[in-house]
C-alpha cells in the first residue's frame, strides 16, 4: 500500500499570507494526485488533480505542483474561507489500486 | 447538475451490519464509479474502496476486505455500500464520491454525497 504523509500537520497563517504545505508518496504515483478541502460539518471538495489541474469553480489562488513523490499545495494569498483541513490522496493506476489518503494539514488562522 | 443523496444516520450494535446507500442523479451513472470513504469523529479520510458503475467491478481497502460489500442498482442510480462484524470502530461518517469508471481510468471522486453517520453503540 502506498503511503501518503502530509506536512505540517497544523499550519497557522494570518489572511492574506501564502501557504504552502506538503505530500509526500512512499513511491512514484506520477501526477495521480488530488487535493481536498474539508471544512467542519462538510464534505470534502476537490480542489485539485492530476497534481496540478485546478477543479471547475476553484479560485486562482490555489495551486498545485510536483511528480513522482513530492506535491506541493500553495494558497497564494489566504482568505478567510480558506481556513479548513486539506488532504491530499494518491489515485495510482493498477496494481493495486488501493487509493490512500495523507492524514491532512490544518490550515488555521494565526 | 450531479448530485449524490446518501441515506439517513444509523445506530448499530456491535457485531451487527450496516448498508448505506448513495442515489446518483444529474450524470450517466454507468460512465462512472463511486468510491467510499469514511471519517471517524475528529480523524482523517479513510478510503474503504470503488465499485464501476459500468460493470460492478470492485475494489476494496485491504483493511476491510471481507467486511465490506459494495453493490450498485443500475435501474435506480444507486450504490450500496454493506459493513458488517461492526465494531465502534467503525463509527464515523460514511461518504460516497464518484470516481472513475475503470480502476485502470485513474481519477479523482470530483463530487460528494452530504454523508452518512453511523454509530456503533451497545
Amino acid at each position: 500500500e502506498i503511503v501518503m504523509t502530509q506536512s505540517p500537520a497544523t499550519l497557522s497563517v494570518s489572511p492574506g499570507e501564502r501557504a504552502t504545505f506538503s505530500c509526500r508518496a512512499s513511491q512514484s504515483i506520477s501526477s495521480n494526485l488530488a487535493w481536498y478541502q474539508q471544512k467542519p460539518g462538510q464534505a470534502p471538495r476537490l480542489l485539485i488533480y492530476h497534481s496540478s489541474t485546478r477543479a471547475t469553480g476553484i479560485p486562482a489562488r490555489f495551486s498545485g505542483s510536483g511528480s513522482g513523490t513530492e506535491f506541493t499545495l500553495t494558497i497564494s494569498s489566504l482568505q478567510s474561507e480558506d481556513f479548513a483541513d486539506y488532504y491530499c490522496q494518491q489515485y495510482n493506476n493498477w496494481p493495486p489500486a488501493q487509493w490512500t489518503f495523507g492524514q491532512g494539514t490544518k490550515v488555521e488562522i494565526k | 447538475q450531479v448530485q449524490l443523496v446518501q441515506s439517513g444516520p444509523e445506530v448499530k450494535k456491535p457485531g451487527a451490519s450496516v448498508n448505506v446507500s448513495c442515489r446518483a442523479t444529474g450524470y450517466s451513472f454507468t460512465n462512472y464509479g463511486i468510491n467510499w470513504v469514511r471519517q471517524a469523529p475528529g480523524q482523517g479520510l479513510e478510503w474503504m474502496g470503488w465499485i464501476s458503475g459500468y460493470n460492478g467491478n470492485t475494489n476494496y481497502a485491504q483493511k476491510l476486505r471481507g467486511r465490506v460489500t459494495m453493490t450498485t442498482d443500475t435501474s435506480t442510480k444507486t450504490a450500496y455500500m454493506e459493513l458488517r462484524s461492526l465494531t465502534s470502530d467503525d463509527t464515523a461518517f460514511y461518504y460516497c464520491a464518484r470516481g472513475p469508471r475503470s480502476v485502470v481510468l485513474p481519477a479523482p471522486s470530483d463530487y460528494w454525497g452530504q454523508g452518512t453517520l453511523v454509530t456503533v453503540s451497545s
